[in-house]
């Protein structure tokens, strides 16, 4: 089945306890991106890549980290979470160009306390 | 800064009715792109609208595009208990994809 995973579904972290959310799709695609969802604010982009070895800043990088070392996977990296980090975070992947319709992982609930 | 913006935010209809949410964005765009989404749970993308297009169709979604008045429509016709949603409209443009905050819609049965 085409899908995008991310793992785990929820976290619950203590302040500057480093963390990683996997994101793995098995669709082929080249890009991939991260994304927040807090209430009232939609989606903000924390950061994207066009294909593997390249990323960019999104709306919100401050405090992420990505790599893209295989096509399929783009692990989000907290170093030091903050408690404003806790959010519903999204990863997606496109086809073959930024633009494309984008395909979603489930969601990772996460809490910094 | 978000870049589409929707309206209503919340939206409640009787089974059977039409829903009509909006979507303003503020810069020029490459296509907009309407998701769904259930509580919680990720996106789901639902139709696409390239900027040179004004208006389509995709069973009973129909979506319109002015890019003179940079917003853009979602019509969902005989809307059903299943519709009940979140949805979210993103204007994307020049390798930037940015969503609005999304319409609550509420169908009754």
């Amino acid at each position: 089945e085409a899908q995008v995973t991310q793992n785990p579904r929820y976290l619950i972290t203590v302040t500057g306890k480093k963390l990683t959310v996997t994101c793995s799709q098995n669709m082929n695609h080249e890009y991939m991106s991260w994304y927040r969802q807090d209430p009232g604010l939609g989606l903000r982009q924390i950061y994207y890549s066009m294909n593997v070895e390249v990323t960019d800043k999104g709306d919100v990088p401050e405090g992420y980290k990505v790599s893209r070392k295989e096509k399929r996977n783009f692990p989000l990296i907290l170093e030091s979470p903050s408690p404003n980090q806790t959010s519903l975070y999204f990863c997606a992947s496109s086809p073959v160009k930024v633009g494309d319709e984008q395909f979603f992982g489930p969601g990772t609930r996460l809490t910094v306390l | 800064s978000q870049q589409g913006e929707e309206d209503p935010q919340a939206l409640s209809i009787q089974e059977g009715e039409n829903a009509t949410m909006n979507c303003s964005y503020k810069t020029s765009i490459n296509n907009l792109q309407w998701y769904r989404q259930n509580s919680g749970r990720g996106l789901v993308h639902l139709i696409l609208i390239r900027s040179n297009e004004r208006e389509k169709h995709s069973g009973r979604l129909r979506v319109t595009l002015d890019t003179s008045k940079k917003s853009s429509s979602l019509l969902i016709t005989a809307s059903r208990a299943a519709d009940t949603a979140s949805y979210f409209c993103a204007a994307f443009w020049n390798n930037d994809m940015r969503f609005g905050a999304g319409t609550r819609l509420t169908v009754k049965p």
